[in-house]
């Protein structure tokens, strides 16, 4: 099946340092990318849907200028946490859906980041 | 009201057993239904798509009633490997497509 690398796995900074996190569809081409939070024992969250050669659409409640989203090729997209803090430490996930398999089929994931910042 | 509510769980089981999840959806433009399994500290993967016929795939079973906007997965003679978080996941098709989480059931089987 189609497969999603994320880096990087693990990533541990300074409070208000940027974070960059990547996404990439190594075998098919990925017009739109999700990005998501999960926070522990929770759920995931989405956070925005990052869209090739336009901007991202962002969830109600996230901030756009602290995440900022860059989709510049169709198999690239990278999420930057800036000025990163400690409430920011989770388990940010990407997916991306092969879209020659249709809109509604499977969900592939990166394989997570997780953030801690100290 | 969620638009989609999993079990809250955690199910703890005897190896062996058989464990059913349950999960409603409450938007009648869901289009697609599946369930994904989640390890502790990893990514979502699918486990298997739902269709209104039922579909198994080996000790899995899952069935989609959509008069009741209910999906179902039954998992037989749990292994100890299934320990997980089972994950419901429905895409709505309102203009757009949009991908809903559950808030997954958490699974423990033991010896």
């Amino acid at each position: 099946g189609a497969v999603v690398s994320q880096h990087p796995s693990r990533v541990i900074c300074k409070s208000g340092t940027s974070v960059k996190i990547e996404c990439r569809s190594l075998d098919f081409q990925a017009t739109t990318m999700f990005w998501y939070r999960q926070f522990p024992k929770q759920s995931l969250m989405l956070m925005a849907t990052s869209n090739e050669g336009s901007k991202a659409t962002y969830e109600q409640g996230v901030e756009k200028d602290k995440f900022l989203i860059n989709h510049a090729s169709l198999t690239l997209s990278t999420l930057t946490v800036t000025s990163a803090h400690p409430e920011d430490s989770s388990f940010y996930i990407c997916s991306a859906r092969d879209l020659s398999q249709g809109n509604t089929g499977e969900l592939f994931f990166g394989e997570g980041s997780r953030l801690t910042v100290l | 009201r969620k638009e989609v509510e999993q079990d809250p769980g955690p199910f703890n089981v005897p190896e062996g057993a058989t464990v059913a999840f349950n999960c409603t959806y409450s938007n009648s433009a869901s289009q697609s239904f599946f369930w994904y399994r989640q390890d502790c500290r990893k990514e979502p993967k699918l486990l298997m798509s739902v269709y209104s016929s039922g579909n198994e795939d080996g000790r899995f079973t899952a069935q989609l009633n959509r008069a009741s906007q209910y999906i179902s997965l039954l998992i037989r003679d749990s292994k100890l490997s299934d320990s997980a978080t089972y994950l419901c996941v429905v895409i709505l098709n309102t203009g757009g497509f949009k991908t809903i989480f559950g808030a997954g059931t958490r699974l423990f089987v033991k010896a």
